[in-house]
Order: structure tokens, then C-alpha cells, then sequence
């Protein structure tokens, strides 16, 4: 199926250094979301992003919706180390079209 | 709310047998999501069901898999017969009306 590319793949920081990571595609989305995903565990929402445009923040995390739509971004900031995981990206292309394709992740490791 | 529960959480087969997957959605939730991780190809949407009823299945590989939901509190996903090549960690997504996706802690199958 189809995949949207993030990068990098992988990240090694030290804590409470900042992080940046972004998402592209070949297609148009309405909506992009980003995820986290811990070890054994289902990803998890972080941030929704519903306008060309927007940038939302919650809590360290800042996240933006590229103006072409066709991109998004995540950054995180002074991070720590419970932010170690995966980061998704996912595409919507209609709100409320059921159906999301998920960017390849960036899988984060933090060194104290 | 639990959140959406999935069982089991691991599961070692050998090829050839039968595997049954279990999902129970949040409460409330009208639209539940299959989903299959794999280090190759991420995370791949196999099939959806709204109000109970089958939208999508195209992503389903092939006739060794189907899913069922014969109840709003309850779904299934099947593999007869099971391959090494089936070995991945199964989700189980939910959903109010196609918005946020809560995804349940996963099923991690190995199939020997």
C-alpha cells in the first residue's frame, strides 16, 4: 500500500536536545496526524492538524501543516527521555474519509 | 474507558494452523480498523468495518485471511492457514465517526 516517506529513519540525541522530523507525499491530504508508538505498545495520537498552514503545539511538541499539503513536520523540544518511540506521520485525504496512510516512522533514542 | 483490548497479546503458532485474533472497540466507537506492522512494510490498513459491516478489504493479502464482526463490541481476524511470512504484530484501531483512531496495544504473532 501506499507509504508516506519520513525522515530521518532513526535519530540518537542527547537529552534535552530539540528534535525535528517531517513527513511528504506524492498526494494531497486534508488531514495530517502524528503518532507515537512506545515499545509494545499501539500507537498513541499526539497531534491532529486540520488546515494548510496550521501549526499546533501540545505541550513540548510543535507540529505543522505544510502549506502545499503535501508535507507536515514535528518538533520536539528539550527532549527527555520518555519521548524515546517511533513517530508516525498519517495522512487523511478527506476528513472524515475513514481510511489513513501511514508514513515509514522515525524511531528516536535519546542518550542521557 | 479501557480503550480498545485486544487477545491475546502474543501468540506462537506453527504454519499451517488455524490463528484467531480478538478485538473489542471502545464503546460507542462505530468504525473499527485492522491493521498489520511489519519492519518491511509498516503499518498496512487490512480491512475496515463500519456500524459492523465489511467497507473495505483490500488490503487483506489473500483468501487465508478474513475478518468478521458480528457484533458492535466485537471483531475477528483469521488466518487458516497460517504462514512464516504472517509473523508481524496485528492492531486493532477504533473510531467515532471516522475521527481519531485509538489503537489497541496490538496481537505480536509468530508463526514457526
Amino acid at each position: 500500500g501506499q507509504q508516506l516517506n519520513q525522515s530521518p529513519q532513526s535519530m540518537f540525541i542527547q537529552e534535552g536536545e530539540d528534535v525535528s522530523m517531517n513527513c511528504t507525499s506524492s498526494s494531497i491530504f486534508n488531514t495530517w496526524l502524528w503518532y507515537k508508538q512506545e515499545p509494545g505498545e499501539g500507537p498513541v495520537l499526539l497531534i491532529a492538524l486540520y488546515k494548510a498552514g496550521e501549526l499546533t503545539s501540545n505541550g513540548r511538541l510543535t507540529a505543522q501543516f505544510g502549506i502545499t499539503r503535501k508535507d507536515s513536520f514535528l518538533n520536539i523540544s528539550a527532549s527527555i527521555p520518555s519521548d524515546v518511540g517511533i513517530y508516525f506521520c498519517a495522512g487523511q485525504s478527506n476528513f472524515g474519509n475513514e481510511k489513513l496512510t501511514f508514513g515509514t516512522g522515525t524511531r528516536l533514542t535519546i542518550i542521557p | 474507558d479501557a480503550g480498545v483490548i485486544q487477545s491475546p497479546r502474543h501468540e506462537v503458532t506453527e504454519m499451517g494452523q488455524e490463528v484467531t485474533l480478538r478485538c473489542k472497540p471502545i464503546s460507542g466507537h462505530d468504525y473499527l480498523f485492522w491493521y498489520r506492522q511489519t519492519m518491511m512494510r509498516g503499518l498496512e490498513l487490512l480491512i475496515y468495518f463500519n456500524n459492523n459491516v465489511p467497507i473495505d478489504d483490500s488490503g487483506m493479502p489473500e483468501d487465508r485471511f478474513s475478518a468478521k464482526m458480528p457484533n458492535a463490541s466485537f471483531s475477528t481476524l483469521k488466518i487458516q492457514p497460517s504462514e512464516p511470512r504472517d509473523s508481524a504484530v496485528y492492531f486493532c484501531a477504533s473510531s467515532f465517526r471516522a475521527e481519531t483512531q485509538y489503537f489497541g496495544p496490538g496481537t505480536r504473532l509468530l508463526v514457526l
